[in-house]
């Protein structure tokens, strides 16, 4: 069965480069991970998903070993707006959805 | 504009009362998804559905039940079983499989 794990919370400040990373087992083989981001009160929103190596778009970069039990989200320099909950989502071996605890980040000034 | 609505934002249900929650979707996408979210936790998936009239049980089904008639459509219903209704409701739609989930606003629902 596959379990995902990721920080409850992290801390950084404006400017800085955030990695939050989310430990997964058993994962399909095929399949993409994905991360997401969560204001309050607000739906979860699509960051960057990938399937391996390295994924980077305007917001956000994703890094995944070759063994894909573990991957990582970059923001490069954050802003007081980058804080937010951070979830990773994977599919384990029968395709079934696992959502990461999600990671509650906060950016001080 | 493309995207998924929900209604209502607020709902407020009555013990022993059955409640229905609305998720439409313009997004022409196969799979639809109700999750649950309780204050500062994470979600947690009721059903999901990837055709029209077809749906599966996600991880906490009891007490819930939906219906996909339509492509669009994707209601959930909170029935008297469920016995701590109180949460956020959030719809999802995607293309299937793995593929980016869009989510709606939310539906707050509280227990009078």
């Amino acid at each position: 069965l596959a379990k995902t794990t990721q920080p409850i919370s992290m801390d950084s400040y404006e400017g800085q480069e955030v990695n939050i990373t989310c430990s997964h087992n058993n994962i399909a083989t095929n399949d993409y991970i994905t991360w997401y981001q969560q204001f309050p009160s607000q739906g979860p929103r699509f960051i960057i998903q990938g399937y391996k190596t390295k994924v980077t778009n305007e917001v956000a970069s994703l890094f995944i070993p070759a063994d894909r039990k573990s991957s990582t989200l970059s923001l490069p320099r954050v802003s007081l707006s980058d804080t937010a909950v951070y979830y990773c989502l994977v599919m384990d071996s029968n395709y079934q959805l696992i959502w990461g605890a999600g990671t509650k980040l906060i950016i001080k000034p | 504009d493309g995207g998924i609505t929900q209604s209502p934002k607020y709902l407020f249900r009555k013990e022993g009362q059955n409640v229905t929650l609305s998720c439409e979707q313009n997004l022409n996408h196969d799979a639809m998804y109700w999750y649950r979210q309780d204050p500062g936790q994470g979600l947690r998936l009721i059903y999901y559905s990837q055709i029209v009239n077809d749906f599966q049980k996600g991880d906490i089904a009891e007490g819930y039940s939906v219906s996909r008639e339509k492509k669009e459509s994707f209601p959930l219903t909170v029935t008297s079983a469920q016995k701590n209704p109180t949460a956020f409701y959030l719809c999802a739609s995607s293309t299937g499989g793995g593929q980016p989930q869009h989510f709606g606003d939310g539906t707050r629902l509280s227990i009078l």
